[in-house]
C-alpha cells in the first residue's frame, strides 16, 4: 500500500459527460501529480500541484482540469469526454519536488471507460 | 518539449537470461527514477540517480545514469518470472519542473 488513495476504482460514463477523479496524497507529501496510461502506452504527464498551487503542466487537454485543495487533496476533473479519454488514471505524490528527491508514490489509479 | 525515450518496447527472454532496457533523454537530466510496474499494478519506484556515471546495485538489478546525464539504462540478471513487468525511466530536469517518463519496456519471461 503506497498511502496514495484515489477513488472511483472505475468509472464507466457515456461520450459528452464529465467525471470527477478523486486522490488523496500520502500523509506529508505536498505534491500531487496526474498521469494517464492508456492501453499499452506509456505514462502521459498531465500536471502538478505543490501545495496547492499549479507547478508544472504537461500535455494535459483544456477538457480536463484539476486542482489540489487546502487539505491537499486534488480533483481531476474531465469534460466533455470522448472514447479515446478511456484510460487508467494515475494519482502520485512525493514529498519535496524540485530538491532532487522527486520519488513519486502512485496510487491504484481510476479505470476510465468512456462508451 | 522534453521527450524521454524507452528501448525496448518489450522484451521476450528465458527465465535465466540476461536483460536491458535503454533510456534516452532530449534534454539533460537532473536525475533519473526507475520504476517498476507489475500486470494490473501501479507504478513502483526502484531508484533514483542523480550523479553524472552513477552506477546503483539492488540483488540482480544494475542501474546506471551516462556520464551527460541523458542517458540510463537498467540491467536484470538472471531473470525470473518474478521479474515480470513494465520497467519505466523517468527524467526529472529542474529547469521545466516536469518528470517524464518513458514508453516504458515490458518483460515477459518464459519458466
Amino acid at each position: 500500500d503506497s498511502g496514495v488513495t484515489q477513488t472511483p476504482k472505475h468509472l464507466i460514463t457515456a461520450t459528452g459527460q464529465r467525471v470527477t477523479l478523486r486522490c488523496s496524497p500520502r500523509s506529508g507529501d505536498l505534491s500531487v501529480y496526474w498521469y494517464q496510461q492508456s492501453l499499452d502506452q506509456g505514462l502521459q504527464f498531465l500536471i502538478q500541484y505543490y501545495n496547492g498551487e499549479e507547478r508544472a503542466k504537461g500535455n494535459i487537454l483544456e477538457r480536463f482540469s484539476a486542482q489540489q485543495f487546502p487539505d491537499l487533496h486534488s480533483e481531476l476533473n474531465l469534460s466533455s469526454l470522448e472514447l479515446g479519454d478511456s484510460a487508467l488514471y494515475f494519482c502520485a505524490s512525493s514529498i519535496n519536488p524540485g530538491t532532487g528527491n522527486e520519488k513519486l508514490f502512485f496510487g491504484s489509479g481510476t479505470q476510465l471507460s468512456v462508451l | 518539449g522534453q521527450q524521454v525515450m524507452q528501448i525496448p518496447q518489450y522484451q521476450h527472454v528465458q527465465e535465466g537470461e540476461d536483460f536491458t532496457t535503454y533510456c534516452n533523454s532530449s534534454t539533460t537530466l537532473s536525475n533519473i527514477q526507475w520504476y517498476k510496474q507489475r500486470p494490473g499494478g501501479h507504478p513502483v519506484f526502484l531508484i533514483q540517480l542523480v550523479k553524472s556515471g552513477e552506477v546503483k546495485k539492488q540483488k540482480r538489478l544494475t542501474f546506471q545514469f551516462g556520464e551527460a546525464k541523458k542517458n540510463s539504462s537498467l540491467h536484470i540478471t538472471a531473470t525470473q518470472t518474478t521479474d515480470v513487468g513494465t520497467y519505466f525511466c523517468a527524467g526529472f530536469n529542474s529547469n521545466t519542473g516536469k518528470l517524464i517518463f518513458g514508453q516504458g519496456t515490458t518483460l515477459q519471461v518464459k519458466p
